[in-house]
């Protein structure tokens, strides 16, 4: 079993749509939780992290970590085909001398015309 | 956020043959990390690279097939050696950006023949 699963889509949906992108997670020990978009040919984008259970907003962007379900989310309000894009979830243990991250495969999104 | 290049941004090499991938960053970082993105499948973490010390390996990757320096604080490299066409992959540095977060190159794209 993978420490952190995410469905690779693709997810297609129409502008203006609202998109639930998800993954999980096995490890408790995971404490920060990040997100990042990953245009093709591009490296990974940091769009938002957060280390609490509970939403977190940043513009059409809103991050969800449910630590009891081990359980992230992104959600897009009014999908734009600008957002077209693979989204990774990202879980890290902070050692505090080390900074690993484990991802998930990605989620490709199409946002359509 | 740093700023992040790498070189070569793409390359295609024969078997049995060495690259080596530089990544510069602008500004000093304790911490920089070298990843691999294999199509499908999820980013893996090859080793940390720490100014002075020796990198450190994830299992699974040996320091004779990827040799890593870090002669400062803004620059490192990453060697492929004895390529194989298994080694065919994105790579991608990224560094320690504080506040637990981490900031991605735009990676390189490796075709072996």
């Amino acid at each position: 079993q993978k420490e952190v699963e995410q469905d690779p889509g693709p997810l297609s949906v129409p502008e203006g749509a609202i998109v639930s992108l998800n993954c999980t997670y096995s490890n408790s020990a995971f404490q920060y939780f990040m997100w990042y978009r990953q245009y093709s040919r591009k490296g990974p984008e940091l769009l938002m992290y957060t280390y609490s259970s509970g939403n977190k907003e940043d513009g059409r962007f809103t991050a969800q970590v449910d630590k009891s379900s081990k359980y992230i989310s992104l959600f897009i309000r009014d999908s734009q085909p600008s957002d077209s894009a693979t989204y990774l979830c990202a879980c890290k243990i902070n050692t505090g001398t080390a900074s690993k991250l484990t991802f998930g495969t990605g989620t490709r999104l199409q946002v359509t015309l | 956020s740093a700023v992040i290049s790498q070189k070569p941004s793409r390359d295609i090499c024969q078997r049995g043959t060495s690259l080596t991938i530089q990544c510069q960053v602008d500004s000093q970082v304790t911490m920089m990390f070298w990843y691999r993105q294999q199509p499908g499948q999820s980013l893996t973490l090859i080793a940390t690279a720490n100014q002075g010390s020796e990198a450190t390996y994830e299992s699974g990757f040996v320091i004779d097939k990827f040799p890593i320096s870090r002669p400062n604080l803004t620059f490192s490299t990453l060697t492929v050696s004895n390529m194989s066409p298994e080694d065919s992959s994105i790579y991608l540095c990224s560094v320690d950006g504080g506040s637990d977060t981490q900031y991605f190159g735009p990676g390189t794209r490796l075709t072996v023949l």
